[in-house]
């Protein structure tokens, strides 16, 4: 049962670079999501994917992109790395109805030099 | 990760004594609360959630309080183990869509 699952773990960049995170859930949920985490701030909210063929912004957009493949594959990508976008970026799904409770997948520490 | 801890509140209980973590809402109309716990380099794992209507709610060893009063949770964890060690942090749920997380607090368990 793997749950949901992040591809890479680890990634490092140069500014300007850009490249593609990789989510896949196997729990049949229709909704993920994508958040970043930051050291003192709590986790904050990229996009969103209410369900299949769907995708709304979240608190901090901007610099992102992301594509619903399918109802089980949900992707982030950056087109232009910038060191403010140094973090640690968690994918995650949710059961319908929603009740705030997330499951997340293990994470991609991202460095952008 | 590391960078995760850095900047976090930090509680350091010894093994098999309670530990109690704190945490301050901002919403007073949010819907529902959940605690979760992350390990070092995993993600966030569901622990414990309590509806607005409740006070207080028990798992397997933890406890969750809730204030409305003064819009404050806390989580308990009886006879705290080695393995309780993580980040716990809170959210907060308004309108069943709104999710906002808090900060955290670093749990370290002294063998």
């Amino acid at each position: 049962n793997a749950g949901v699952t992040q591809t890479p773990k680890f990634q490092v960049l140069k500014t300007g670079q850009s490249m593609t995170l990789q989510c896949a859930q196997d729990m049949n949920h229709n909704s993920m999501y994508w958040y970043r985490q930051d050291p003192g701030m709590g986790l904050r909210l990229i996009y969103y994917s209410a369900s299949e063929g769907t995708t709304d912004k979240g608190e901090v957009p901007n610099g992102y992109n992301v594509s619903r493949l399918n109802k089980r594959e949900f992707s982030l990508r950056l087109e232009s790395a910038a060191p403010s976008q140094t973090s640690v970026y968690f994918c995650a799904s949710s059961e319908q109805p929603f009740t705030g409770k997330l499951f997340f997948g293990s994470g991609t520490q991202l460095s952008v030099l | 990760g590391e960078s995760v801890g850095l900047h976090l509140p930090t509680l350091s209980v010894q093994e098999g004594d309670n530990s109690i973590i704190n945490c301050a809402y901002s919403n007073s109309a949010s819907d529902y609360f959940i605690w979760y716990k992350q390990e070092s380099g995993k993600g966030p794992q569901f622990i414990i959630d309590i509806r607005s209507n409740m006070d207080k709610r028990q798992g397997q060893r933890v406890t969750v309080l809730l204030n409305k009063t003064v819009k404050h949770l806390s989580l308990q964890i009886a006879a705290t183990q080695p393995g309780d060690s993580a980040v716990y942090f809170c959210a907060e749920i308004y309108s069943y869509q709104k999710v906002t997380f808090g900060i955290g607090t670093k749990l370290q368990v002294i063998p």
